[in-house]
């Protein structure tokens, strides 16, 4: 029942793309995607709705496929402070929210 | 956006005991959620806590062992009794604030965790 995430672990120089899935073996509603640094609370990053709504992040892109139960998360252009482990949350109930494997993300200069 | 407060942050205590954890918001809510955190891991939601109701337990979590309190809208506590070394872990509480964006799903708001050791 729990999100997996792919990869499970990235390394990037500044300036380059990254690409993280979430793929559900359930039907998606929505998909939240949050990052957590290490030793800190998650924060939110973006929600994406079922019919292609999404709120959140300017700066930080995302797709949500409903057919194929998938959302992705894109980084473009990163920056140090991206570096940390991102979750996809996919609800399964009124407003609760079951995470995914993760994805720790690092950024070198 | 909602401002989340927890105590205590960390605490190392002995197998056998119990610990109460508190989690404060600078608002009113209507659903506060627990979370747990085991090093190096994904959070795995415990239990949603509604003011005025029982809380509701996710599967593999039980009230004797995590019972929980909402006594009022901006306050929940979370006890994690008869402690053993696999109750290591990180605690979370989060909240989703009401009328937070148009309607629908919104983003939860998360405390900064109670960090705890169980030898």
């Amino acid at each position: 029942q729990q999100p997996v995430q792919s990869p499970q672990a990235v390394i990037l120089r500044e300036g380059e793309d990254a690409v993280i899935n979430c793929s559900s073996s359930k039907a998606l509603y929505s998909v939240h995607w949050y990052r957590q640094k290490h030793g800190e609370a998650p924060v939110f990053l973006m929600i994406l709705l079922k019919g292609g709504e999404q709120k959140g992040h300017d700066k930080i892109s995302a797709s949500f496929n409903e057919k194929k139960q998938q959302s992705s998360l894109y980084l473009t252009a990163s920056q140090l402070s991206y570096s940390g482990t991102y979750f996809c949350g996919t609800e399964i109930g009124t407003d609760k929210l079951i995470f995914g494997t993760g994805t720790r993300l690092q950024v070198f200069p | 956006s909602a401002v989340i407060s927890q105590k205590p942050s960390r605490d190392i205590c002995q197998r056998g005991t119990s610990l109460t954890i508190q989690c404060q918001v600078d608002s009113q809510v209507t659903m506060m959620f627990w979370y747990r955190q085991q090093p190096g891991q994904s959070l795995t939601l415990i239990a949603t806590a509604n003011q005025g109701s029982e809380a509701t337990y996710e599967s593999g979590f039980v009230i004797d062992k995590f019972p929980i309190s909402r006594p009022n809208l901006t306050f929940s506590t979370l006890t994690v009794s008869n402690m053993s070394p696999e109750d290591s872990s990180i605690y979370l509480c989060s909240v989703e604030p009401p009328g937070f964006g148009a309607g629908g799903p919104d983003e939860q708001f998360f405390g900064p965790g109670t960090r705890l050791t169980v030898l």
